[in-house]
């Protein structure tokens, strides 16, 4: 089925940006999706279709997709950012929920 | 407020069952796909099982299928998956999730937090 790449980490100093990258087959032609994940809690949706902010999630979320690369950015990067995040697409092909490994932000 | 409250969770021996529950409140819960997904010890995240609205449909990831059952009771807004032949592997939290179609596309807006199942001898 398909398969999802994410990077195990990623480090960002206080107020900078942390890009967070998901790689997959032509994965610009599906739609990705977000979650946040502080330790001991529930994930949390962060961005969805792509691009897509829920209400509650700051602007300084952001999210891209195109070619083989969807990508998470978060500006001005704080302490409580520090968290997993994983994508997520919907797999038409096998009809399977596909989540990627996983990214670990640290904020340094 | 959207709220998903995991019970049933413990643990059982290899080739036991298990049968976890997820109550809803704050939502239409007749409306909406739901969804189990898992994370075990120190691992990432784990679709397991989804189911449309009437029951009419249910998916399952292939690690799982013969063995889970997913299903609701929409008149007591709950959802439940029965774990038969359990195994070492299966061991993980289970979150419930209210899953949402738009534009051909499915996502977890909301999640539970999660109830732990173990599988030890």
């Amino acid at each position: 089925s398909y398969v999802l790449t994410q990077p195990p980490s990623v480090s960002v100093a206080p107020g900078k940006t942390a890009s967070i990258s998901c790689g997959g087959n032509n994965i610009g032609t599906q739609r990705v999706h977000w979650y946040q994940q502080k330790p001991g809690q529930a994930p949390v949706m962060v961005i969805y279709y792509d691009s897509e902010r829920p209400s509650g999630i700051p602007e300084r979320f952001s999210g891209s997709n195109s070619g083989n690369t969807a990508t998470l950015t978060i500006s001005r990067v704080e302490a409580g950012d520090e968290a997993d995040y994983y994508c997520q697409v919907w797999d038409s092909d096998s009809e399977h929920w596909v989540f990627g490994g996983g990214t670990k932000v640290t904020v340094l | 407020e959207v709220q998903l409250v995991e019970s049933g969770g413990g643990l059982v021996q290899p080739g036991g069952s298990l049968r976890l529950s997820c109550a809803a409140s704050g939502f239409t819960f007749r409306l909406h796909w739901m969804s189990w997904v898992r994370q075990a010890p120190g691992k990432g995240l784990e679709w397991v099982a989804n189911m449309k609205q009437d029951g009419s449909e249910e998916f399952y990831v292939d690690s799982v299928k013969g063995r889970f059952t997913i299903s609701r009771d929409n008149a007591k807004n709950s959802l439940y998956l029965q774990m038969n032949n359990l195994r070492a592997e299966d061991t993980a939290v289970y979150y419930c999730a209210r899953g949402e179609w738009f534009h051909f596309s499915y996502y977890f807006d909301y999640w539970g937090q999660g109830t732990l199942v173990s599988v030890s001898s």
